[in-house]
């Protein structure tokens, strides 16, 4: 079936490091998989982050970016200098094209931003 | 933005109870999911709906599971009877449908069965 590896919380970053959470994927039964990256901060829910659809397009929301790169199956989140409001939960997703489809989760993990 | 309502967040029954946990997806959605994530591991795919049927299910939909969204109200999902593993939490989502495609999660709700 189809699934995702990512790394695994607890992630600890000092304010303004750079963050790389990384996320592979395995992709069976969908041809060509949408990637996506959630977020959970303190008190809130699940909420999108940013999303890819095409392999090889970068996907960039308040200063993260994340690559779909099919040679490597990955999407990895990247961020230069984190700050101390970004610390929650990441998951890593896949999905297939199309409306109302399921997603496919990572474990999830959980960043903290030291000041 | 738009919100999803899940309602309570911690629920407690006793195994061999009948629970119904309730979401009040965002207004004009037109798709519905949930999912369950035990704690320790990945949140996972139980059912979607669509205009009053069921879409796709997962293995772990059980047969015990029902759900449901009478009149465009609540989008429930019932368990009867429960069991010891049903003890997770439950998160409801919506999506617009035609147009938009991004998910929209409520906060969940803790199941325990004792």
């Amino acid at each position: 079936g189809d699934s995702v590896t990512q790394t695994e919380g607890p992630v600890t970053v000092s304010e303004s490091e750079s963050l790389i959470i990384n996320c592979t994927y395995s992709a069976t039964s969908i041809a060509y998989p949408n990637l996506f990256w959630y977020v959970r901060y303190p008190g809130e829910g699940l909420q999108l982050l940013l999303k890819v659809i095409t392999a090889g397009q970068k996907g960039s929301s308040r200063g993260f970016e994340a690559t779909y790169n099919k040679e490597t199956t990955s999407f990895h989140l990247q961020k230069a200098s984190v700050q101390e409001s970004d610390s929650a939960v990441y998951y890593c997703a896949l999905g297939p094209q199309g409306t109302g489809s399921k997603l496919s989760f990572g474990k999830g993990a959980k960043l903290t931003v030291s000041p | 933005g738009p919100k999803v309502l899940q309602i309570p967040s911690h629920q407690i029954i006793d195994m061999g109870q009948m629970v119904t946990l309730n979401c009040d997806p965002v207004s004009n959605h037109l798709y519905f999911y949930w999912y369950k994530q035990i704690l320790g591991q990945q949140m996972e795919f139980l059912v979607n709906f669509y205009n009053g049927k069921v879409m796709e299910k997962s293995k772990l939909f059980k047969d015990q599971f029902s759900v449901e969204r009478p009149d465009g109200s609540y989008f429930t999902l019932k368990i009867q009877p429960t069991a010891l593993e049903d003890s997770a939490v439950y998160f409801c989502a919506s999506s617009p449908g035609q147009g938009g495609t991004e998910v929209f999660f409520g906060k969940g709700t803790r199941l325990t069965v004792v």
